[in-house]
Parts: C-alpha cells; structure tokens; sequence
C-alpha cells in the first residue's frame, strides 16, 4: 500500500543552523508532495508543494527537493529560528480526489 | 476571509454515547475533508465530501463513523456509540469548487475527543 515515512526521531538543532528534514515515499510514485507545519493544539498550515516534474523548490528561508529516483523529499530550514520550532508533515497525493497521504511528522526543536 | 472553522475545540464523551463534530469550511469552499489523528501517528483520512454528496470515504470504519455535508450548514462527523479507541484530535480539511489538481489544503483547528 501507499506509504509515507518520516524519521520519529526529534530533529534537535542550534539556531542559526540549517535543519534538513527527510520524506520517504514507498510503494508508489506520488505526482506531488506537499510539507505542513503543525504547532501543538493546532490544525496542519502548508508551507510548500513540489510536482514530480520538479527538483527544487524555494519559498524565502524553506527549500523543498523532490529526487523521484531516492524516492524522497528533502525539506531545509535555512537560517534556523527558536519559532521554528514545531512538527513537520510531509504529504502526498492519494488519487484522484485529492486526499492527502500524511508521514507522521518530525518534531523539530532549535536551540537558542 | 474567515478559515476554516471546527467546533467543539474539545468533546468529552462516555463510552457508549454519540460524538458530533462540526466543520464550516472557508468561504467559497464547497468540498470539505475529514482526518484523524491518533498520539504519535500521522493524519489519516476519513471521508470527502461535497454539498449533498459524499465522493470518497474510503477511509472511514465500516461501522458507527457516518459524515453528511448538507446543503446548508456545516459538515458533521458522527461517531455513535463512542468507544475509547476513537479519542483523538479530528481535523476539517477544505478546498474550492472544483479544485485544482496539486493545490493545498486548508485545516481547521481540530477537535480533540476524548472518550472516558
């Protein structure tokens, strides 16, 4: 069946310092990936969407690739802050009515 | 432009009665998206909907889980019977009439169940 993963493990990294989050997708050849972040309590907010067509995409300090040979995705925070602090989701599409196939996330915490 | 809006923040329920999860999507959104969410596991999801219609529910349990998006009001989630299985934060997920393919997906806030 289709699968997302994420590594569960905490991502723990000092401010100022690029974290490097990783999406690895299984059984399946995803058109898109999309990556949330999700604050304790809160709803998922989308950040980033990269088509399959696409090696790279960039939204101000956030860098998405998408390596369809790795079958992964790789998701960068450049220039760390303490707010960005928070779990983030990786996504993909489920077919033709637009559901989405969640990961469960990697806690990242940085450190001042 | 109001998000998308979910109501109760928080439900507490005894085993055994019914949960009703409300949902009004944002705006001009007239497709609407229910996902669970389990302690340390991802989203999984439930149900898709449309006004009057349900299109995918391909991930909803086969019994005491029912969801409906009339024409007027918001959507709600049903859950009868609750059992302590089914505590866990529900999240709304909207979308515009006739969505894009590859467009994101707005998330309500969530209702967090708790069944004792």
């Amino acid at each position: 069946s289709q699968k997302i993963e994420q590594n569960s493990e905490a991502l723990n990294i000092q401010e100022g310092k690029t974290a490097t989050l990783t999406c690895n997708y299984t059984n399946y050849s995803p058109a898109y990936l999309q990556w949330y972040r999700q604050d304790p309590g809160r709803g998922p907010v989308f950040l980033l969407l990269i088509r399959e067509n696409e090696k790279e995409k960039r939204k101000e300090r956030l860098k998405v690739t998408f390596d369809t040979t790795l079958k992964q995705s790789l998701f960068h925070i450049t220039a760390s802050q303490p707010a960005d602090s928070a779990t983030y989701l990786c996504a993909s599409d489920g077919g033709a009515t637009n559901k989405l196939i969640f990961g469960t996330g990697t806690l990242l915490a940085v450190q001042p | 432009n109001a998000g998308v809006m979910q109501n109760p923040r928080h439900l507490v329920r005894r085993r055994g009665q019914e949960a009703r999860l409300r949902c009004s999507p944002m705006k001009g959104h007239s497709h609407v998206y229910w996902y669970r969410q389990l302690p340390e596991e991802g989203l999984k999801f439930m149900v898709y909907l449309q006004k009057e219609n349900i299109i995918d529910e391909s991930g909803m349990p086969k019994e005491r889980f029912s969801a409906e998006f009339p024409k007027e009001g918001p959507s709600i989630l049903r859950i009868q019977q609750v059992v302590r299985g089914d505590s866990a934060a529900y999240f709304c997920a909207s979308s515009p009439p006739s969505p894009r393919v590859n467009t994101e997906a707005f998330f309500g806030q969530g209702t967090r169940l708790t069944v004792v």
